[in-house]
């Protein structure tokens, strides 16, 4: 069964700092890989994604995650924080293998950056 | 960008009555999906849907819950008898292929009193 985890809760970062958001997953092949923000009372949207290729990947307001096969994370990063990015930040997983569309999403970091 | 929508934002109900939450999801996309979040913490899979049938389902989504697509644009998801632990933010999305990202809708918060 496929699942993703995020140890952290909270993380605070100053304006102008670089921040990281950690995530690891667990699936049975390999993986898709994403990422989602989502603002106060709002869907979802989408950040970012890993399918294949350059383990970089880069995606929409600056943010990038690297995917590390051997450590099976694909943390977010960004590498000067905005006040504007204060949000709950979701990792999300997709097993390869199967005929479900089942995206499974961590239990989410709320990102504090302070002025 | 295109956008999924949904109705009502809110909904409050009593405990054991039917409510249907609806979805129009983006024209030309073939997936669509049901997500819940409680309290703003953790976003669960309900269940996901393509070529008129369900896909794949969660544990939560048991018999009391159901989804249609009764028409070209209306993806809805009904809760038969509704709990107080039902009480959450429905989300919908859809996606134009498996792969792909999901679009999301800005959710119905359903009451369940």
């Amino acid at each position: 069964a496929q699942s993703v985890a995020q140890p952290e809760d909270q993380v605070n970062v100053a304006e102008g700092n670089p921040l990281t958001v950690k995530c690891t997953y667990s699936v049975s092949g390999n993986p898709y890989l994403f990422w989602y923000v989502q603002y106060p009372n709002r869907g979802l949207q989408f950040l970012l994604k890993y399918i294949t290729g350059d383990n970089l990947v880069k995606g929409s307001y600056g943010f990038e995650a690297e995917f590390n096969k051997s450590q099976t994370s694909f943390h977010l990063k960004k590498p000067s924080a905005l006040v504007s990015d204060s949000a709950l930040y979701f990792c999300a997983v997709r097993d390869r293998r199967g005929g479900g569309f089942k995206t499974i999403f961590g239990a989410g970091t709320r990102l504090f950056v302070k002025a | 960008e295109p956008e999924v929508t949904q109705t009502p934002s809110h909904q409050v109900t009593q405990m054991g009555q039917e409510v249907i939450l609806r979805c129009v999801p983006i024209s030309n996309h073939l997936y669509f999906y049901w997500y819940r979040q409680i309290l703003g913490q953790k976003v669960e899979f309900l269940v996901s849907f393509y070529n008129n049938e369900i896909s794949e389902k969660s544990e939560i989504f048991d018999d009391q819950f159901s989804v249609e697509r009764p028409d070209g644009s209306n993806f809805t998801l009904k809760i038969r008898s509704t709990k107080l632990e039902d009480s959450a933010m429905y989300f919908c999305a859809s996606s134009s292929t498996p792969t792909e990202k999901l679009f999301f809708g800005s959710g119905t918060q359903l009451s369940v009193l």
